[in-house]
């Protein structure tokens, strides 16, 4: 079974400041999704990057990048120009590619705070 | 922006009773989720659903849960005989077919709480 860690419980960041949220996960897989959900404090899940595992470019969505290292199992996130708006809680998740309709998996959740 | 709507968003109700959770998922979406979420604790899968029937479900979705499409549109989660710890956000989410179908959008969530 696939799992997903993300260590830190907390951060914080400086309005327009970069911030890196982490991400590691564990799997057998050599082709799968990752994904980054934001979880502001309405509860809804909003999805922010998405990345394949086959491409070795890393994903881009305007101030939201990842930086992907398939050998090491890591994903991690990157918020550049940090805005109030992003204050969430951030969770990584994988689904495996192969398997029509298959379950996303979650890790813990980072709570980010921006401080104006 | 087409989305994926829930009701209701929150209902209250009590230990032994029948809940229905609703969601109309994206209109040309044909894979559907039920997800959870206990507060303070990670999001986990319930179940998937595609052509009219489970194609997973975890070891949380016992005998107490079900869902059903029942018409074109509607997308439901049946808790038959709620228990305390079922007080939780529950997430409906649905995903395209072919090469998109690997993303999923979630709804805005129905908080449940069981007294």
């Amino acid at each position: 079974a696939q799992t997903v860690t993300q260590s830190q419980p907390e951060m914080s960041v400086q309005e327009a400041e970069t911030v890196t949220l982490s991400c590691t996960y564990d799997t057998s897989e050599s082709d799968y999704y990752l994904f980054w959900y934001k979880q502001p404090p309405s509860r809804q899940m909003i999805l922010v990057i998405r990345q394949e595992a086959y491409k070795q470019q890393n994903a881009t969505e305007n101030r939201f990048s990842v930086n992907f290292q398939k050998a090491a199992k890591s994903f991690s996130l990157k918020i550049s120009d940090s805005q109030l708006g992003d204050a969430a809680m951030y969770f990584c998740a994988y689904r495996s590619r192969g398997t029509s309709g298959s379950r996303l998996t979650f890790g813990e959740g980072t709570q980010l705070t921006v401080n104006p | 922006e087409p989305e994926v709507t829930q009701t209701p968003s929150h209902q209250v109700t009590q230990m032994g009773q029948e809940v229905i959770l609703r969601c109309v998922p994206i209109s040309n979406h044909l894979y559907f989720y039920w997800y959870r979420q206990i507060l303070g604790q990670k999001v986990e899968f319930l179940v998937s659903f595609y052509n009219n029937e489970i194609s997973e479900k975890s070891e949380i979705f016992d005998d107490q849960f079900s869902v059903e499409r029942p018409d074109g549109s509607n997308f439901t989660l049946k808790i038959r005989s709620t228990k305390l710890e079922d007080s939780a956000m529950y997430f409906c989410a649905s995903s395209a077919s072919g090469v998109y179908q690997e993303t999923q959008y979630f709804g805005p969530g129905t908080r449940l709480l069981v007294l």
